[in-house]
């Protein structure tokens, strides 16, 4: 079975650019969760979608991040404009009812 | 409040010991769920083991076993055997209710490294 894949693995961009991940769940999995994770902070849960509809974004940093589900097996997580601060590694995972959440292996953004 | 507790920064085990690595907890909940995942230095976080608040046996997924003490709220994690190969960072994570929203807390994590 395919796990999370994300993608790109690797995003070099420079301060002021948009900057989209992306994020295909394992299928079935009605669960989606955008992490972030920093040597400051550790792993920070950004939002979480449930049926493609987000529950809870409380831990969205500002207005310049957004993150969408448009369908079961497809979400974006958006970064506009990009600044120094959001460098780190962003994580996507899903999950199923009492089933654990699978990463995917991680994108790892740095805004120059 | 903090809710989930790993006091070890970082672990030394030589190769084919056990080691264990701490998480406590804090819930009010009767039901919850505790998670253990690893992240190697590779950066992928891999799921390893499980258990259940009601779960009365302690779980085991081959060298990895859970040591979960209820009343404590801990929940350790042993790793019979080390292998090389085990070096990585060690995150316990719990899922509370509702259940339907299958968010989970991690911990700061513990980084074992494993020498020969």
């Amino acid at each position: 079975d395919a796990g999370v894949i994300q993608s790109p693995r690797h995003e070099v961009t420079e301060m002021g650019q948009e900057v989209t991940l992306r994020c295909k769940p394992i299928s079935g999995h009605d669960y989606l969760f955008w992490y972030r994770q920093t040597m400051m902070r550790g792993l920070e849960l950004l939002i979480y979608f449930n049926n493609n509809v987000p529950i809870d974004d409380s831990g969205m940093p500002e207005d310049r991040f957004s993150a969408k589900m448009p369908n079961a097996s497809f979400s974006t997580l958006k970064i506009q404009p990009s600044e120094p601060r959001d460098s780190a590694v962003y994580f996507c995972a899903s999950s199923s009812g009492d089933q654990p959440q699978h990463f995917g292996d991680g994108t790892r953004l740095s805004i120059l | 409040a903090q809710k989930i507790t790993q006091t070890q920064p970082g672990m030394f085990v030589q190769e084919k010991e056990a080691v264990t690595l701490d998480c406590t907890y804090d819930t009010s909940d009767q039901s919850y769920g505790l998670f253990w995942y690893k992240q190697p230095s590779s950066g992928e976080m891999i799921f390893l083991i499980y258990q259940g608040s009601y779960d009365e046996q302690n779980a085991t997924e081959g060298r990895y076993s859970l040591n979960f003490q209820k009343a404590r709220k801990s929940a350790n994690l042993v790793i019979s055997a080390s292998q090389l190969g085990d070096s990585a960072m060690y995150f316990c994570a719990m899922r509370e209710p509702p259940y339907n929203t299958d968010k989970l807390i991690f911990g700061t994590g513990t980084r074992l490294q494993v020498f020969p």
